[in-house]
């Protein structure tokens, strides 16, 4: 049974297209959370958001939402897709205050 | 502004050996300092994790040595194996301030048979 599970694995879509990723944890965590790594491995943080608090990083564009229909899942939406926002997009939920991440195995966004 | 630097970039051990990874970090409010391990086509997995308080951590082949005053902290990996062969990251954060991780740039490791 997958703790952290994103859909889809492969998503290859055109410029200018919206998309979403969707992403739901069974670990009963309260925290969610979206990160993007580029092609040189180097992961940053995008979201982190619990049923209280949604914390932005500021340098994500404002073409990327998440969405929490309930605690168990985070979907990320996507506007107007650009080429850099080819990545690998992970998932990952923790308890707020605890400290460990357990993360989804990703989606590997191409935009050609 | 990099937060979390991490070094080297890509290491190479023979197995048996000892593979060690460095880290570096700016933000004094941290307190929670884990290491992830990344498989190629997988998500990182969490590999042991330290508090500021103590200065050392084993699991199994897997030590974290912690230096507060430096703002240093490094992973040691005692009889590498070929299976140990992944990207190595550590990372930081305030886990009471939104718990988000700030990672290191990664070190790719080899470990030769």
């Amino acid at each position: 049974d997958t703790a952290v599970s994103q859909t889809p694995k492969y998503l290859v879509t055109q410029m200018g297209n919206d998309k979403s990723i969707k992403c739901e944890q069974n670990l009963g965590h309260d925290t969610m959370y979206w990160y993007k790594q580029d092609s040189k491995k180097f992961l940053k943080i995008m979201f982190s958001y619990n049923n209280k608090e949604l914390i932005i990083n500021e340098t994500v564009p404002n073409r990327f939402s998440p969405k929490s229909p309930d605690k168990a899942h985070l979907n990320l939406h996507i506007n107007s897709l650009e080429l850099g926002d080819s990545a690998v997009y992970f998932c990952a939920s923790s308890h707020q205050g605890l400290g460990g991440y357990t993360f989804g195995s990703g989606t590997r966004l191409t935009v050609v | 502004q990099q937060q979390v630097k991490q070094s080297p970039q890509s290491l190479i051990v023979q197995k048996g050996g000892i593979s060690i990874i460095n880290c570096a970090y700016e933000n004094t409010a941290f307190d929670y300092f884990p290491w992830y391990q990344q498989f190629p086509g997988k998500g990182p997995a969490l590999l042991i994790a330290i508090r500021p308080d103590v200065s050392e951590k084993k699991e199994g082949r897997f030590t974290i040595s912690f230096n507060k005053s430096a703002k240093q902290f490094s992973l040691h990996i005692m009889d590498s194996q070929p299976g140990d062969s992944a990207t190595y990251f550590c990372a930081a954060s305030i886990r009471n301030a939104g718990n988000m991780l700030t990672f290191g740039g990664g070190t790719r490791l080899m470990v030769k048979p």
